[in-house]
């Protein structure tokens, strides 16, 4: 049973556009999300976190956006760039203490110049 | 300030054999977390140790096994390996501590183990 779900193996978006990857989850104890970039031959690389007691968290051209209700995040990425090209895992974990990170499949994001 | 790292990069073994992977934490992380990622797949999570003691397990068979040491550096040792271990290995650190909220996780290249 997949706690954590990226229903889109891959997303093309054109340089300057926005990008925007979703993730669900089911376990509602979750309250600790965090997001990834990984590039080949290369250990995912932490891009921006959001705890459940807020809707928005932004950081430069990354925003992560929270639907509680819904169990529902997504990442914005304003304006995409063609580095920005890469695998993102969407991760989850819950918010006491040291607990292991539960992450989604993955989505495949390529940038087009 | 020195990142996580991972040893070795690249490992070949044959069925049956034993592998250990090594991990040095980033400077003052007291936890180091495991994942094993396949091919296609997001990390999964084998263990994690928080100073000295194997604080949390995933859903992998007792032949994974694990060490931290006073330094928070870390090993993962597979004994028996199968051709289903062949995987990237990933080591994550992170500072936790009693009554911390969860800490971001941040991890190193990863070791890619090729069972035969």
């Amino acid at each position: 049973d997949q706690q954590v779900k990226q229903n889109s193996p891959s997303l093309s978006v054109q340089e300057g556009r926005i990008s925007i990857l979703n993730c669900d989850y089911t376990n509602s104890m979750f309250d600790y999300f965090l997001w990834y970039k990984k590039y080949p031959a290369e250990g995912p690389t932490f891009l921006i976190s959001i705890s459940s007691i807020k809707d928005k968290n932004e950081d430069g051209r990354f925003t992560v956006f929270l639907n509680k209700s819904a169990k529902h995040l997504s990442l914005h990425i304003v304006p995409s760039q063609p580095g920005d090209s890469a695998v993102y895992f969407c991760a989850a974990s819950l918010n006491s203490g040291n607990t292991p990170l539960v992450f989604g499949k993955g989505t495949r994001l390529s940038v087009i110049a | 300030e020195t990142g996580v790292t991972q040893s070795p990069t690249h490992l070949i073994k044959t069925r049956g054999q034993q592998v250990t992977l090594r991990c040095s934490s980033q400077s003052g992380h007291n936890t180091v977390s495991w994942y094993q990622q396949a091919l296609g797949q997001g990390p999964q999570f084998i263990f994690q140790y928080y100073r000295e003691e194997e604080n949390g397990r995933g859903n992998f068979p007792p032949r994974f096994s694990g060490l931290q040491f006073p330094n928070y550096s870390s090993e993962l040792n597979v004994n028996a390996l199968e051709l289903d271990d062949s995987a990237l290995y990933l080591c994550a650190s992170s500072l936790g501590g009693s009554g911390r909220a969860q800490n971001t996780q941040y991890f190193g290249p990863g070791t890619r183990l090729t069972v035969l």
